[in-house]
């Protein structure tokens, strides 16, 4: 089974639109971390948003914020105010820990596309 | 700037070679780790090091190996290259064994031919 689900390969957005990237996880771990990367065409990862399994409020940096919902395991980006920088790959990640030892895991990412 | 270093930045190599990525890790950050992203795929992870020690193991081939040295610097070895190693080899680092964050270096893109 996947432990980070992304299930939107691709999503277009409008400028200066909110836009919403889908990621559900699974573990049976109660202490986690998430995450999410932005990937632009040259490689790069770039870190975004962090939020941990046991903080109560919904982790915001910026224009990202992350909605975290514990019951359901997901932790959707949303990016408010698209920008056509926002263009990118993005991916979500978990933290987990196995047998004592921590692994990221990535989901497939989403290639968002912002429309001018 | 991650302030995490990868070198080669690009490398085309023939089937069969052996290659070498570097990578320096941020300042005081004891741990590293190493992903393979193909083309049009996410990260596998495969390998994790921890204040020079190995800690954690992903889908990293025999052919494929890695150490971190005392000065917390890392190498992955990749040898008898197939078609199918070329992707791009990411770099990250972050401070403790399961650090909040985990930075990432821009990537070594192999090209094996």
């Amino acid at each position: 089974a996947q432990k980070i689900t992304q299930t939107q390969p691709g999503m277009f957005v409008q400028e200066k639109e909110a836009v919403t990237l889908d990621c559900t996880y699974d573990t049976s771990d109660q202490s986690y971390g998430l995450f999410w990367y932005k990937q632009p065409s040259s490689g790069e990862m770039i870190f975004l948003i962090y939020q941990g399994s046991y903080d109560e409020q919904n982790a915001t940096e910026g224009r990202y914020s992350l909605n975290f919902q514990k019951a359901r395991k997901s932790a959707n980006l949303v990016i408010s105010a698209s920008q056509l920088g926002d263009s990118a790959m993005y991916f979500c990640a978990m933290r987990e820990v196995t047998s004592g030892t921590y692994k990221y895991i990535f989901g497939t990412g989403t290639r968002l596309k912002v429309l001018a | 700037d991650s302030g995490v270093t990868q070198t080669p930045k690009h490398l085309i190599t023939a089937t069969g070679q052996r290659v070498t990525l570097r990578c320096s890790p941020r300042s005081g950050d004891l741990s590293v780790y190493w992903y393979q992203q193909s083309l049009d795929q996410g990260l596998q992870f495969l390998i994790q090091y921890y204040n020079g020690e190995e800690r954690a193991k992903g889908n990293i081939l025999e052919r494929f190996s890695a150490q971190q040295f005392p000065d917390l610097h890392s190498e992955l070895n990749l040898s008898s290259l197939e078609l199918g190693d070329s992707a791009l080899y990411f770099c990250a680092s972050s401070v403790e064994l399961g650090g909040n964050t985990i930075y990432f270096g821009e990537g070594s893109w192999l090209t094996v031919v």
